[in-house]
């Protein structure tokens, strides 16, 4: 079965950073694109970041294009997520999420249950 | 960016009613589009990838059709569990936009 579990959220002032952790189990890591959606309190989903299965393509939202940075650790079944230059816009639950496929983090199937990032001085 | 539009945004209906929501995108995105579901309180549940495609376990009462910029997910027959929320996303070139939502509430 696959699990995401995510942590590394919290409370963070303005223009502050965090790094977001992803521990994933249950599938060949290595051979699935990674991203993470984010949804704001009571709003919509918004894709913000994919990477591929090898680590040598990411892709970003324009929104977080510049303060975020995606990677991830085969070796430790784990993506992550530096998040710098925070902003109130940024407050959400961020969702960690596993692709059909090994391409860009286009088309995920299997989320975990979140990790809460707030923005607030 | 492709912008992603769903009507309606909202949609009263009953257990058993035939119910369809569509999704446009702003230009052509083949059949590069998901259509996901979400509870209150839940993670988002993948239904539809590439316009018509099943994924595995989700029942066959969901459908999905489109190609091109208009897209459409039926539920046959609603079941009591399927009041939530729909999301429509393409997976055509990144970002990876979503629509902005349909909620599906109980008449």
């Amino acid at each position: 079965e696959v699990q995401l579990v995510e942590s590394g959220g919290g409370l963070v002032q303005p223009g502050g950073s965090l790094r977001l952790s992803c521990a994933a189990s249950g599938f060949t890591f290595s051979s699935y694109a990674m991203a993470w959606v984010r949804q704001a309190p009571g709003k919509g989903l918004e894709w913000v970041s994919g990477i591929s299965d090898s680590g040598g393509r990411t892709y970003y939202a324009d929104s977080v294009k510049g303060r975020f940075t995606i990677s991830r650790d085969n070796s430790k079944n784990t993506v992550y997520m530096e998040v710098k230059s925070l902003r109130g816009e940024d407050t959400a639950l961020y969702y960690c999420a596993k692709d059909l496929y090994s391409g860009s983090g286009s088309t995920v199937a299997s989320w975990g249950q979140g990790t809460l990032v707030t923005v607030s001085s | 960016d492709i912008q992603m539009t769903q009507s309606p945004s909202s949609l009263s209906a009953s257990a058993g009613d035939r119910v369809t929501i569509t999704c446009r995108a702003s230009q052509t995105i083949r059949n590069y589009l998901n259509w996901f579901q979400q509870k209150p309180g839940k993670a988002p549940k993948l239904l539809i990838y590439a316009a018509s495609s099943l994924q595995s376990g989700v029942p066959s009462r969901f459908s999905g059709s489109g190609s091109g910029t208009d897209f459409t997910l039926t539920i046959s027959s609603l079941q009591p569990e399927d009041f939530a929320t729909y999301y429509c996303q393409q997976s055509y070139s990144a970002p990876y936009t979503f629509g902005q939502g349909t909620k599906l509430e109980i008449k």
